[in-house]
């Protein structure tokens, strides 16, 4: 079981530039969610997939954020234009079915924007 | 609007001795419980869950008590070991699509 696996590890980019994180679920997992950790809102979760359909996406912050998912190996989400404040670390996490099942997480992605 | 605390922001212990974190909640709702340890540059880890149903879960040195009446759970480690410094995140939820609201999360030191 490779885990949940999570690239790039580091992202550094400007100001309005775009950028997609990558996460490739545990396979057999038929959920995935995408979670932002910073230093004020600790983690927070932005939207989760079930079956690769999108159930909830109350949690992205703007329309510059969005997220895929195309298949069930595979999930990518955008930031368009990015701007500092979305400076932070994004974890991808998948579990099976729900239903109070532990989430098993990536090992995040750390974004710098400057 | 957050809706699981843990105000302990930072948690000094001596080997061997026993950790006690806690976790507060304030929506009646949620059923099931988690508790994650997190060491620097990695993903958060599952330890140990409870759901309403139940009072008391152990697995090794690990024990989680949830006080539904005063919305309150605790993890005790014991004995702590130097390997059990991390952050420690409690999470809740209340659908069956495994949605979970994490607290901001207490660090743990244990001292030799």
């Amino acid at each position: 079981d490779a885990g949940v696996i999570q690239s790039p590890r580091h992202e550094v980019t400007e100001m309005g530039q775009e950028v997609t994180l990558r996460c490739k679920p545990i396979s057999g997992h038929n959920s995935l969610f995408w979670y932002r950790q910073t230093m004020m809102r600790g983690l927070e979760l932005l939207i989760y997939f079930n079956n690769n359909v999108p159930i909830d996406d109350s949690g992205m912050p703007e329309d510059r954020f969005s997220a895929k998912m195309p298949n069930a190996s595979f999930s990518t989400l955008k930031i368009q234009p990015s701007e500092p404040r979305d400076s932070a670390v994004y974890f991808c996490a998948s579990s099976f079915v729900g239903g109070g099942s532990p989430l098993h997480f990536g090992n995040g992605t750390r974004l710098t924007v400057t | 609007d957050q809706q699981v605390k843990q105000n302990s922001p930072s948690l000094s212990v001596q080997e061997g001795r026993i950790s006690i974190l806690n976790c507060d909640y304030t929506n009646s709702m949620f059923d099931y419980f988690l508790w994650y340890k997190k060491y620097p540059a990695e993903g958060p880890t599952f330890l140990i869950s409870i759901s309403s149903i139940k009072d008391k879960n152990e697995d090794g040195r690990f024990t989680v008590f949830l006080n539904k009446s005063a919305k309150h759970l605790s993890l005790h480690i014991v004995p702590s070991q130097p390997g059990d410094s991390a952050v420690y995140f409690c999470a809740a939820s209340t659908d069956s699509w495994g949605k979970f609201q994490f607290g901001a999360g207490t660090q743990v030191v244990v001292t030799p």
